[in-house]
């Protein structure tokens, strides 16, 4: 079973800071993987889709990078914002043909002025 | 296109009840999801369509639970004698399979179920 680890699970920075969320996955037979982003009781926005095939995708201050070897994806936000404050997701699907995608439990960014 | 969308938002029942929800997807996708997300966690996986096909099934998936996509278009998800455990945040994702690949996932704005 693939389980999806995200670290920290809550992360509060002042305004401007760059920074580095973790994703770490067990099972490194993935199909692609993908960072979302929750803001409270809302749905999920999809950032960046990564194939297994890549190395990394970059999407304005986001820059999102796979080392499917070591199960481990990295997301860096630059010159971050307090419109950052949300959960970050970090989703992977084992396969084209298994759609399921498994998610970690987030992390929870709060940026400050 | 206007994305994912779901109805209704929020649901407030009694235990007992039976409740449904109804997702439409994007319209050229032809695969669909549902995830149930409860606070602090990250979203479950409960079944998913590629077209009206019901392709797999979670084992969260009760007898109480079922889903349908009868013209793979719009899908529903119906929850047959609500107890309290089933109040969560029900997803709906849809994204498009093709010949060699998968689109990303995108993701409605969910329904909030709330048994009491």
């Amino acid at each position: 079973k693939q389980e999806v680890t995200q670290i920290p699970a809550a992360l509060s920075v002042p305004e401007g800071e760059n920074l580095v969320l973790n994703c770490s996955f067990t099972d490194s037979a993935i199909y692609n993987l993908q960072w979302f982003r929750q803001d409270p009781g809302k749905g999920l926005t999809s950032l960046l889709l990564i194939q297994s095939s890549q190395r990394e995708q970059t999407s304005g201050r986001l820059n999102a990078s796979l080392d499917k070897s070591s199960g481990r994806s990295t997301l860096y936000i630059a010159a971050s914002q307090p419109g950052d404050s949300a959960t970050y997701l970090c989703a992977v699907r084992r396969g084209s043909t298994l759609g399921r995608l498994y998610f970690g439990r987030g992390t929870q960014l709060t940026v400050w002025p | 296109d206007t994305g994912v969308s779901q109805d209704p938002r929020h649901k407030i029942t009694k235990r007992g009840q039976n409740v449904t929800f109804r997702c439409d997807p994007i319209s050229e996708h032809n695969r669909l999801y549902w995830y149930r997300q409860t606070l602090g966690q990250g979203p479950e996986f409960l079944t998913y369509f590629q077209n009206e096909a019901q392709l797999e099934k979670s084992r969260l998936l009760s007898d109480r639970f079922s889903a349908e996509r009868p013209k793979g278009s719009f899908s529903t998800l119906e929850i047959q004698r609500t107890e309290q455990g089933d109040s969560a945040m029900y997803l709906c994702a849809s994204s498009r399979r093709g010949v060699d690949r998968e689109t990303e996932a995108f993701f409605g704005q969910g329904t909030r179920l709330t048994v009491v």
